[in-house]
């Protein structure tokens, strides 16, 4: 596709299940970042993967966090044992390379929401 | 590591008048590049507008502007004749050679008929 896709759009769990959450970037891109966004807060690094290696997953919260990427493209974001404060917007961003004037086109975020 | 500040939580605008929201950095690049991002109530990222730190100009794109003071490590973005359609969190942003994306806390802006 033409931009940066996320899936799903919206996604509804119970404490405890574990979730995926699916980022198609641009092809092309080989930086692939992921982000969390809690409602009318700033944006919270998770990783970062240039291909398929994450040479920054400094901000993955805890080891329920788990994020791969496959084929240089598709990346997977993954949370076991969900829980409330899971709850945010994901968002996802590629870029054609890890430098300076490098611009990060984001998808639409998939809303994650745990009862 | 790359940090960024933008020390206004909110700022309130009348329309057509011009405002600017702050953004200063910290890194030790010697080339870097400085972004600014919007996103409105729907929730997408919007890029707005880039300055590389060797362009001798300050960036220009239709009503936005970037007062870039390299000194004082500043990027603040000017906007022009606000319009309603205005109102959005903005955030600036920098990326790094081989390390992640990093973004400020952003600035929500309201403007006012």
């Amino acid at each position: 596709g033409a931009g940066v896709s996320q899936s799903p759009s919206n996604k509804v769990t119970e404490k405890g299940k574990d979730v995926e959450l699916r980022c198609d970037p641009i092809s092309g891109h080989t930086a692939l970042y992921w982000y969390r966004q809690s409602l009318g807060q700033g944006l919270e690094f998770l990783i970062y993967f240039q291909g398929n290696s994450a040479p920054d997953k400094s901000g993955l919260p805890s080891d329920r966090f788990s994020a791969e990427r496959t084929g240089g493209s598709v990346s997977t974001l993954t949370i076991q044992r969900t829980q409330q404060e899971d709850s945010a917007v994901y968002l996802c961003a590629s870029s054609p390379g890890a430098g300076m004037n490098t611009e990060a086109f984001f998808g639409q975020g998939t809303r994650l929401t745990v009862v | 590591a790359q940090k960024i500040t933008q020390t206004q939580p909110g700022m309130f605008v009348q329309e057509k008048e011009a405002v600017t929201l702050d953004c200063t950095y910290d890194t030790s690049d010697q080339s870097y590049g400085l972004f600014w991002y919007k996103q409105p109530s729907s929730g997408e990222m919007i890029f707005l507008i880039y300055q590389g730190s060797y362009d001798e100009q300050n960036a220009t794109e239709g009503r936005y502007s970037l007062n870039f003071q390299k000194a004082r490590k500043s990027a603040n973005l000017v906007i022009s004749a606000s319009q309603l359609g205005d109102s959005a969190m903005y955030f600036c942003a920098m990326p790094s050679y081989g390390q992640n994306f990093v973004f400020g806390p952003g600035t929500r802006l309201s403007v006012l008929p």
